[in-house]
């Protein structure tokens, strides 16, 4: 399968912990995309990243929130000190120009 | 937020035609109608893009009107599997350093029935 892959699918933690999701985009991508999506919305951007660099950052991402995309190819986003409304399905995007290809997404649920 | 009004649900019965409507009254001129769809607990899934003709690929048809202020995405032949969360979306073209993330509104969801 050569789509956008994120790891893990599904992630309950406790309210106060950390998590780390995983996205490996489609080779040779050089744009990367996190988004947000709670449940009947429709997803939010949380970040941008072109090649290694991260580009913009939206105003959702607070402070306990990091994301990074070493060497320009897979990116992690980090959530510290979980609260409950940080659940949510997170999303994460490959594009090499017009259109973006969406994985799977990482479900969290925060108890 | 999203430059884009969209019902929030539509039904269609199977085997026939599905047109989504999408309003864009704003849209700049280097802006892009983009379509994307969203089955339950799946990650969005791109159909089609235009930026003042129309469009067909093996999915959908694309329809602008001529001035650009509204758009009908066509499933000509809905199926069950057709049923989901469907987006209308205007975006920058990506060129000239545009990076070209997505704002997604709340879309319309197409119900098809048998």
């Amino acid at each position: 399968d050569t789509g956008v892959s994120q790891d893990p699918r599904h992630k309950i933690t406790k309210r106060g912990q950390n998590v780390t999701f995983r996205c490996d985009p489609i080779s040779e991508h050089n744009r990367l995309y996190w988004y947000r999506q709670t449940l009947g919305q429709g997803p939010e951007f949380l970040t941008y990243f072109q090649n290694e660099a991260q580009l913009e950052k939206s105003r959702l991402l607070s402070d306990r929130f990091s994301a990074e995309r070493p060497k320009g190819s897979f990116s992690t986003l980090e959530i510290q000190r979980t609260e409950q409304g940080d659940s949510a399905m997170y999303l994460c995007a490959s594009s090499p120009n017009t259109e973006a290809f969406f994985g799977q997404g990482t479900r969290l649920t925060v108890v | 937020d999203a430059k884009t009004t969209q019902p929030p649900s539509m039904d269609c019965a199977e085997g026939r035609a599905a047109n989504l409507p999408c309003n864009h009254s704003t849209i700049s001129g280097n802006e892009y109608v983009y379509w994307y769809r969203q089955i339950h607990s799946q990650g969005p899934q791109y159909i089609i893009h235009g930026l003042k003709n129309n469009e067909t690929n093996e999915m959908a048809s694309l329809i602008i009107t001529e001035d650009r202020k509204s758009s009908t995405l066509i499933l000509p032949h809905a199926t069950l599997r057709d049923t989901a969360v469907y987006y209308c979306i205007v975006r920058v073209g990506l060129y000239g350093g545009s990076q070209g993330n997505l704002i997604f509104g709340k879309g319309t969801k197409l119900s098809v029935k048998p």
